[in-house]
């Protein structure tokens, strides 16, 4: 499949901003997500962005794509000790009858320290 | 709200045993998935559902397959469970809507082969 390239750890001080970067290699994505994974939990679907925008805005959460890098990060705005867990890019690959597939990068920890 | 229920939380199998791993999803959703979750390594897809009774493999099919007889239900199965198998199982469903694939999960299934 096609791959989701993401650092696998972040450690930020609560109050900070965070900023989770990735790289995607399917150019023909028309949407791309992050989901965030909470421990013991699944994933939920935090954000997400149509490939012709370049910026998407929610609350605290701003969402920047560089198509022409093929980059897409997540930035986090005054981050708390309830934004730990596990963020995940992912895009959408098409596979058999005309289903579009998840495909997820490996998932940054993101660690909130007081 | 979307509800994806795995059948269970946590289960601890002994190896070369048959081990059947439940999904059902209450949304009528069209696809289903199974993920294998480990550290370091993401998601990885194990098979997909685009419909009842149709399948197709992922990324790393070797030693599972599935079982889809009903829409609602989406059957993991590990025909000889082996060490190596000792993982988090995530099952996943979603309706395309196009080409924007919103995937809703399920809690998890933390599965010990010993």
């Amino acid at each position: 499949g096609e791959d989701v390239e993401q650092s696998l750890f972040l450690s930020v001080r609560e109050g900070d901003s965070s900023v989770i970067n990735c790289t995607y290699t399917d150019s023909s994505s028309t949407y791309l997500y992050w989901y965030k994974q909470e421990p013991g939990a699944g994933l939920q679907l935090l954000t997400y962005i149509f490939s012709n925008m370049d910026m998407k805005q929610d609350q605290r959460l701003t969402v920047l794509l560089n198509k022409k890098d093929k980059h897409l990060s997540l930035r986090i705005a005054d981050t708390q000790t309830g934004d730990s867990a596990i963020y995940f890019c992912a895009e959408s690959a098409p596979a058999s009858g005309g289903s579009y597939i998840p495909t997820f990068g490996r998932g940054t920890s993101l660690i909130v320290h007081p | 709200d979307v509800k994806v229920t795995q059948s269970s939380r946590y289960l601890v199998k002994r190896t070369g045993e048959k081990v059947f791993l439940e999904c059902v999803q209450d949304m009528d959703h069209e696809n289903m998935f199974w993920y294998r979750q480990d550290p370091g390594l993401g998601l990885r897809l194990i098979y997909f559902s685009y419909d009842v009774k149709m399948k197709e493999k992922g990324d790393i099919p070797e030693g599972y397959s599935v079982s889809r007889e009903k829409k609602e239900r989406f059957s993991l199965i590990l025909e000889s469970a082996s060490t190596n198998q000792t993982s988090m199982y995530l099952c996943a469903s979603g309706s395309p809507a196009g080409v924007y694939t919103e995937a809703f999960f399920g809690q998890g299934t933390r599965l010990t082969v010993v």
